[in-house]
């Protein structure tokens, strides 16, 4: 059962672009909100966090949008470079198990194959 | 930080052997865990330890898939009698309990083709 969804499974955005990535939850649960970035033959990599008392979180070139009431959070990436290019996964943690912020058990999305060219 | 380190990187077997991948955590991590993560999709929780102490286990784990942690370090899993189904990506996380900012670090993964 996909607890994340999340959309489109790829994505082609031109350099210096804008690249969004969208993630629907249905746990009520859930109050930990990390992205994760995978190149090719490597690990996920933590990217950027959210938690849901807040509904936006920029670091850098990056930034999280969060609808609580939508049950909905996005990734934006500004001006988007050929290094961005990799697949991205947004995961989710209920509040429940995170004890002592133990981020164990996360939920991922099916991931977004994103593609940055000149 | 040497970093979470799985070995070996890749594994290709036959069906119905037996398998055994070693994940060695970051030195001062107490907490650990491992995930599968099949073509195209994201990694999915398989089980995970604090300390040596096995906590949780998805129902993803049948009874084929056993992993250890036995002194609180290093950790293996092990899939006996393997099948197609089997073949995946399988990664190890680790993490500092206590500290609130800690994310878990991934290894880069053994992947395992079973034929």
């Amino acid at each position: 059962q996909q607890q994340v969804k999340q959309s489109p499974q790829s994505l082609i955005v031109q350099k210096g672009g804008i690249s969004i990535i969208n993630c629907a939850y249905e746990n009520t649960a859930f109050d930990y909100f990390p992205w994760y970035q995978q190149f090719p033959g490597k690990g996920p990599a933590l990217l950027i966090a959210i938690r849901p008392d807040v509904s936006e979180k920029k670091e850098g070139r990056f930034t999280i949008s969060f609808n609580k009431s939508a049950k909905q959070f996005s990734l934006h990436i500004m001006d988007s470079q050929p290094g961005d290019s990799a697949t991205y996964f947004c995961a989710a943690i209920p509040g429940v198990r995170r004890v002592n912020f133990g981020n164990e058990k996360l939920t991922f999305g099916t991931g977004t194959r994103l593609t940055i060219i000149p | 930080d040497t970093g979470v380190s799985q070995d070996p990187r890749h594994k290709i077997t036959k069906r119905g052997q037996n398998v055994t991948f070693r994940c060695d955590p970051i030195s001062e991590h107490n907490r650990l865990y491992w995930y599968r993560q099949t073509l195209g999709q994201g990694p999915e929780f398989l089980t995970y330890f604090q300390n040596e102490a096995q906590l949780e286990k998805s129902r993803l784990l049948s009874d084929r898939f056993s992993a250890e942690r036995p002194k609180g370090s290093f950790s293996t899993l092990e899939i006996q009698r393997t099948e197609q189904g089997d073949s995946a990506m399988y990664l190890c996380a680790s993490s500092l309990e206590m500290d609130i900012n800690s994310p878990l670090h991934f290894g880069n993964g053994t992947r395992l083709t079973v034929t």
